[in-house]
């Protein structure tokens, strides 16, 4: 069945260096899926970070970007300079393209910056 | 903008009690979702429904029940509650393929 993989559980990283969160998928039908980035700040819901639908493109919001990569079905969360504002938890998620509307969640990675 | 308002946020229940989550959409969308989010799981599928009067099962569906009264409210029962259920729950709604809109989640504790 689909899957979404978040290898890292949490990811600590100091203030102004480059970030890099894994994601990893599998998905069992024949289009593209599409993929999401969304992110969870302390005490709030979850909230679309970034979205890319079309196999190949880059999705970008608030200084993240994500490629999607069909060939190594990958779709890694990347910031050049962070900031102590963007500890949050940050979920992968895919949707297939077909007519049951399931989307699938990887189990999120904690995000702490550093001051 | 979209809204996805759930109830009650937080609520402390004992085990075999009866609890009912409430979620309500404004944003007119025909899919709504209950997930439950525990360390070490992420957010798993419980229970979602494309419309009023419809009900799908999710992954996670045992010891919950759901019903959805109309487009805009979407319920969530445990009728014999566990400590595993307890848990942070989050609504959502979207319409297809699209965007989750979610609400701030109902911090539920069995005790």
């Amino acid at each position: 069945g689909d899957s979404v993989t978040q290898t890292e559980g949490q990811v600590t990283v100091s203030e102004s260096k480059s970030l890099i969160i894994n994601c990893t998928y599998s998905a069992t039908s024949i289009g593209y899926p599409n993929l999401f980035w969304y992110v969870r700040y302390p005490g709030e819901g979850l909230q679309l970070l970034l979205k890319v639908i079309t196999a190949g493109q880059k999705g970008s919001s608030r200084g993240f970007e994500a490629t999607y990569n069909k060939e190594a079905t990958s779709f890694h969360l990347q910031k050049a300079s962070v900031q102590e504002s963007d500890s949050a938890v940050y979920y992968c998620a895919l949707s297939e393209t077909n007519s049951n509307n399931r989307i699938f969640f990887g189990d999120g990675t904690q995000l702490v910056v550093k001051p | 903008e979209a809204a996805v308002t759930q109830s009650p946020r937080n609520k402390v229940t004992v085990t075999g009690g009866n609890v009912t989550l409430s979620c309500r959409q404004t944003n007119s969308h025909n899919y709504m979702y209950w997930y439950r989010q525990d360390t070490g799981h992420g957010l798993r599928l419980i229970h979602y429904s494309y419309g009023a009067g419809n009900l799908q099962i999710g992954d996670v569906p045992d010891g919950y029940k759901a019903t959805r009264t109309t487009q805009e409210d979407f319920f969530l029962l445990l009728e014999l509650a566990s400590p595993s259920q307890t848990s942070l729950y989050f609504c959502a709604s979207s319409e297809r393929q699209n965007t989750l809109y979610f609400g701030e989640g109902s911090r539920l504790i069995v005790v």
